[in-house]
């Protein structure tokens, strides 16, 4: 099936650093979502692509769709505490008319004050 | 509500017994989706609702789970005899589909299988 590898898994950073994380695949997606996962809360959406090449932003996140459409990648520019969670990258696949989502693992971020 | 709501928050209950969970999605909104994430883990989609169209219940992991999804809008999931191994968050996520199929989800239900 459809995978998404998803890296880093974990980044340690200190307060005011930028961050980056990627996802990857094997298979072509037509819509790249970012979402981030507070700590016993559902997984939020912080970013929508939906073209190649596509770059948006979204206050200090800025995000992009490969080209190829088989990658994406998510910075945060000057890091704070608040942004501490978990990142999940996910394609979306249309097929028939049934929507689905592929997830990756997730990054784990943790800011040091 | 103005989100997606998911009761209970949290569910405690011993193994072998059967646990239901419910998610009600936005309003208007078609399709809707059950996933597992254990703990430290990603999302493991389970099964996906759209319309009056057949269930996809491919990520079912074995055939004590179930779900259904009355009048196109609630949706219960069912785990029954529950074991050890299903200790994980359900998270459920409703999109509106043909539109920019981004996925809203709900707060999760924390089951714990003692």
């Amino acid at each position: 099936g459809q995978q998404l590898n998803q890296s880093p898994q974990s980044m340690f950073i200190q307060e005011g650093e930028d961050v980056s994380m990627n996802c990857t695949s094997s298979s072509i997606f037509n819509t790249w979502l970012w979402y981030k996962q507070d700590p016993g809360e559902g997984p939020v959406l912080l970013i929508a692509l939906y073209k190649a090449g596509e770059l948006t932003s979204n206050g200090r996140l800025t995000a992009q769709f490969g080209i190829t459409r088989k990658d994406s990648f998510l910075n945060i520019s000057a890091s704070i505490p608040s942004d501490v969670g978990i990142y999940f990258c996910a394609g979306r696949v249309t097929q028939g008319g049934s929507e689905k989502l592929v997830f990756g693992k997730g990054t784990k971020l943790t800011v040091n004050p | 509500g103005a989100g997606v709501s998911q009761s209970p928050s949290n569910k405690v209950t011993e193994k072998g017994k059967d646990v239901e969970l419910r998610c009600d999605p936005i309003s208007g909104h078609t399709a809707l989706y059950w996933y597992r994430q254990s703990l430290g883990q990603g999302l493991e989609f389970l099964i996906y609702f759209q319309g009056n169209s057949a269930p996809d219940k491919s990520g079912l992991p074995s055939d004590r789970f179930s779900a259904e999804r009355t009048g196109g809008s609630v949706s219960t999931l069912t785990i029954q005899r529950t074991q050890q191994e299903d200790s994980a968050v359900y998270l459920c996520a409703s999109s509106l589909v043909g539109g920019p199929g981004t996925q809203y989800f709900g707060p999760g239900t924390r089951l714990t299988v003692l």
